[in-house]
């Protein structure tokens, strides 16, 4: 299946800050989804994005599909405790839609 | 609608013990999936099912089985149980759809120790 790359794997910001969390493909991918995990719990979807170039916000997060279909990002303002987690991206359909990436760890700092 | 159910949550097995996870939804999804979490590795695909009586390897499938004789169950088997089979479980389930409704519904997890 497609691979999806994950960067940064970890990121520790202070309470406060932004954050931003890159997902990239080598293929075009039909829609990346991105899922959060609080420690100790399950991956939980948050939002799918399917067209190119589309933006999509869920209030202080942003989540952006690039214009060539490749690749993706989502970005925090002003990161909260109840932010912390580890979040995955998933691209492509079918059973492409079954791989993750490795995630990027967010800790916080109060 | 309780979602995807897993059990058991916690499991303690010896080395070479067998044992079945059991993963069962009430979504009527077409998909499911099993994954294991380990320390900086991510989720990684031990097996799918894209509907009942297929199944097929993901990226880690060695020394795990799989059948899906219903849509609603999809347990993993564990033969020959060891310890780098030590490891956080999680199955999930999705629709199948034109490549745009794979949203993945996931179960609270099996948290497993080989001895």
């Amino acid at each position: 299946g497609q691979q999806v790359m994950q960067i940064p794997q970890y990121q520790h910001v202070q309470e406060g800050e932004d954050f931003t969390t890159y997902c990239n493909s080598s293929t075009t991918l039909s829609n990346i989804q991105w899922y959060k995990q609080r420690p100790g719990g399950h991956p939980v979807f948050l939002i799918q994005l399917v067209k190119s170039g589309e933006v999509k916000k869920q209030k202080r997060l942003t989540f952006q599909f690039g214009e060539a279909k490749k690749n993706s990002s989502l970005h925090i303002t002003a990161t909260q405790t109840t932010d912390v987690g580890t979040y995955f991206c998933s691209g492509g359909g079918g059973a492409d839609g079954l791989t993750f990436g490795k995630g990027t760890h967010l800790i916080i700092q109060p | 609608n309780a979602g995807v159910t897993q059990t058991p949550k916690f499991q303690v097995l010896k080395t070479g013990q067998s044992m079945t996870l059991q993963c069962a939804q009430d979504m009527n999804h077409e998909y499911m999936s099993w994954y294991r979490q380990d320390p900086g590795m991510g989720l990684r695909l031990i097996h799918y099912s894209v509907g009942a009586g297929i199944t097929d390897q993901g990226e880690v499938p060695n020394g795990y089985n799989v059948s899906r004789s219903t849509t609603e169950d999809f347990p993993l088997r564990l033969l020959s149980a060891a310890p780098s089979q030590t490891s956080v479980y999680f199955c999930a389930s999705s629709y199948a759809g034109q490549g745009v409704k794979n949203i993945q519904y996931f179960g609270a997890g099996t948290r497993l120790s080989v001895l």
